[in-house]
């Protein structure tokens, strides 16, 4: 089957570091997405990692490791706005946006 | 900025109504897509579409159609609805994707209750 793996709750402290773990088993893989929801909001996009290493993004960075099929996404200097929820996605399809969601990671950032 | 709107944020239907969920996008993006969000699952992906008049089934179908007459605009069909589909309805858009980029743009989604 197909399938991705992530916390459902983090809990972590302003001005911390926290890293939102993802593992996944699927039929096809061309790359590792993560993206944003706050509460009634739309998810917004925060990474795509095509390649094994970091990439970063401002306080955001997306690491990959195709061999161990594993991804992360950390979160440096937490403010309260990144109370929130974190889907990681997996890309099946060459054309892209065949998305494979994990069931998401609740985190909230306690002052 | 990329603007995904749907025509309804919250949507009350009865069981075995037919009900039609609109999506546009003024963009001009080739790829759009419908998710149903559920606590605890996530985002499933029902179907997609690379262009016009074409589209692929995404991993639950069932119970769902959809249409794509105009590239800007998608449209989700529950042919006779039923309670399970009670949900979050999210529909997205995205240019075709290279190799290292990969962006789906969100609209901000239709809760339906089929009661």
């Amino acid at each position: 089957g197909q399938s991705l793996e992530q916390p459902s709750e983090v809990t972590a402290v302003e001005g911390a570091i926290v890293q939102i773990n993802c593992t996944y088993q699927t039929s096809g893989f061309y790359g590792l997405s993560w993206y944003q929801q706050h509460d009634g909001g739309a998810p917004t996009f925060l990474s795509y990692n095509a390649l094994d290493g970091l990439e970063e993004t401002g306080r955001f960075s997306s690491f990959l490791s195709r061999s161990d099929s594993y991804g992360y996404l950390l979160l440096q200097e937490l403010q309260m706005k990144d109370s929130a929820s974190y889907f990681c996605a997996v890309r099946r399809g060459n054309q892209g946006g065949k998305l494979i969601f994990g069931q998401g990671t609740e985190l909230s950032v306690k002052p | 900025d990329v603007k995904v709107t749907q025509s309804s944020r919250y949507l009350v239907k009865r069981t075995g109504e037919k009900v039609f969920l609109e999506c546009v996008q003024d963009m001009d993006h080739e790829n759009m897509f419908w998710y149903r969000q559920d606590p605890g699952l996530g985002l499933r992906l029902i179907y997609f579409s690379y262009d016009v008049k074409m589209k692929e089934k995404g991993d639950i179908p069932e119970g769902y159609s959809v249409s794509r007459e105009k590239k800007e605009r998608f449209s989700l069909i529950l042919e006779s609805a039923s309670t399970n589909q009670t949900s979050m309805y999210l529909c997205a858009s995205s240019t075709r994707q290279g190799p290292f980029t990969d962006t789906q743009y969100f609209g901000p989604g239709t809760r339906l209750t089929v009661l």
